[in-house]
């Protein structure tokens, strides 16, 4: 079936370190992929995705590259604000089925 | 434009009883979701609706939950009898999507159920 693994947190840098989170996927044939956060006090919000293998999606500084030989989507940021303390989903859609969620990260930027 | 609507904001009840959320989609969106999000977890499909016929509700607990959507707009999920386990946020999405690719749902801020 379909699924998304992402990296436990919570996960606690400091303002401008750079940050990773690992998502990895199993789907067959060709799925898309996502990133929603949900941001404290507020529903979730699309912030970037990929639809085919090789694409990267971006957004706010964040970014993302679906690599298909590594089932993986890991999201990165050059440097975090206090501002991107949040909790942020990983997800898929295959054949036109419904988004799959993995458990969320959350995350934790200190002045 | 407005976001999606959901209400209540909060709900406790105790278990054996029952409970309705409601949601009002953005204006024009065919495609209408049903999650719950336990905590600790990722939102987890309940139901999906495409103007008022329904998708997939193969996670849908049909002994307990029901779910509809008349005209094709506003939707309104009830559990009876709630369990403890039922204990979740209620999140409803939309999207304009036609094709089914799924491709950007915009979600509400939800409802909190607590089950005592």
């Amino acid at each position: 079936g379909n699924s998304v693994t992402q990296m436990e947190g919570p996960v606690t840098l400091s303002e401008e370190a750079f940050l990773t989170i690992n998502c990895t996927y199993t789907a067959t044939g060709y799925p898309s992929l996502f990133w929603y956060v949900q941001y404290p006090g507020e529903g979730l919000q699309l912030l970037l995705k990929a639809t085919k293998a090789d694409d990267k999606g971006s957004n706010k500084g964040f970014e993302a590259t679906y690599r298909k030989e590594t089932t993986s989507f890991h999201l990165e940021k050059g440097s975090v604000q206090v501002s991107d303390s949040a909790v942020y989903f990983c997800a898929l859609s295959n054949s036109g089925y419904a988004l799959n969620f993995g458990k969320g990260t959350s995350l934790l930027v200190t002045p | 434009e407005a976001g999606v609507a959901q209400s209540p904001r909060y709900k406790i009840i105790e278990k054996r009883q029952s409970v309705a959320f409601w949601c009002n989609p953005i204006s024009g969106h065919a495609t209408l979701y049903w999650y719950q999000q336990i905590l600790g977890q990722g939102p987890k499909l309940l139901i999906q609706f495409q103007n008022n016929g329904v998708v997939d509700d193969s996670q849908l607990p049909k002994d307990r939950f029901s779910a509809e959507r008349l005209k094709g707009v506003d939707s309104t999920l009830k559990i009876q009898p709630a369990k403890l386990e039922d204990s979740a946020v209620y999140l409803c999405a939309s999207s304009a999507d036609r094709t089914g690719r799924n491709e950007k749902l915009f979600f509400g801020s939800g409802t909190q159920l607590s089950v005592l």
